[in-house]
């Protein structure tokens, strides 16, 4: 199975502040074929489901807000988020949907400092 | 979007049996790759089962594969698991997904509670 793992593990930011999440894979989910790395970012806020923010490593689900980004390729991933707000505390996993079984992060518990 | 309500968890023994339903609006469910995941208490989600749209493709993770058997009844824009042979490890909370993106998981629903307890 593809191993993802998440640093760090918890994050505490002020408010109106840059937070940034690493991912990192155990094999490459960049595909040559199509040129598309088969990542995605999730938030899981309190009690809730998770809800898809990023697909394709860099694309915005629809009504996530800009803050919101993704980058990286191949096995090294970050989401950033630009201007921490209240509503953004959470926990966000990253998942591969590369191989089955498609596997998720530890979770990276994004916390107000 | 689209909506998608689970039913079905609550407690069991181990050895038990358990039959999860997702009912399924707002989106074009029949044409749909469908997914169960499940998060153990504190942990990550994992994913367990997927389903084609017409039921024909069904995949399985090994934690899960020849107890749990996905379905769909495209009439009824109901999503199943049945749940054979429960361990305590199968202990989580069930969501169904609709399949976004190659793989990914939105929307998914609220979730349903299993605990598999003595």
């Amino acid at each position: 199975d593809v191993v993802m793992t998440q640093t760090p593990d918890s994050l505490a930011v002020s408010l109106g502040e840059r937070a940034t999440i690493n991912c990192k894979s155990s094999q490459s989910l960049l595909y040559s074929f199509n040129n598309k790395n088969y990542l995605a970012w999730y938030q899981q806020r309190p009690g809730q489901p998770p809800k898809l923010l990023i697909y394709w490593a860099s694309t915005r689900e629809s009504g996530v807000p800009d803050r919101f980004s993704g980058s990286g390729s191949e096995t090294d991933f970050t989401l950033t988020i630009s201007s921490l707000q209240a509503e953004d505390v959470a926990v966000y996993y990253c998942q591969q949907y590369s191989d089955i079984p498609y596997t998720f992060g530890q979770g990276t518990k994004l916390e107000i400092k | 979007e689209g909506q998608l309500v689970e039913s079905g968890g609550g407690v069991v023994q181990p050895g038990g049996s358990l039959r999860l339903s997702c009912a399924a609006s707002g989106f074009g469910f029949s044409t749909s790759y469908m997914h169960w995941v499940r998060q153990a208490p504190g942990k990550g989600p994992a994913w367990i089962a997927r389903i084609s749209g017409d039921g024909s493709v069904r995949g399985y993770a090994d934690s899960v594969k020849g107890r749990f058997t996905i379905s769909r009844d495209n009439v009824k824009n109901t999503l199943y698991l049945q749940m054979n042979s429960l361990g305590v490890d199968d202990t989580a909370m069930y969501y169904c997904a609709r399949d976004r993106v190659s793989g990914t998981y939105g929307p998914w629903g609220q979730g349903t509670l299993v605990t598999v307890s003595s």
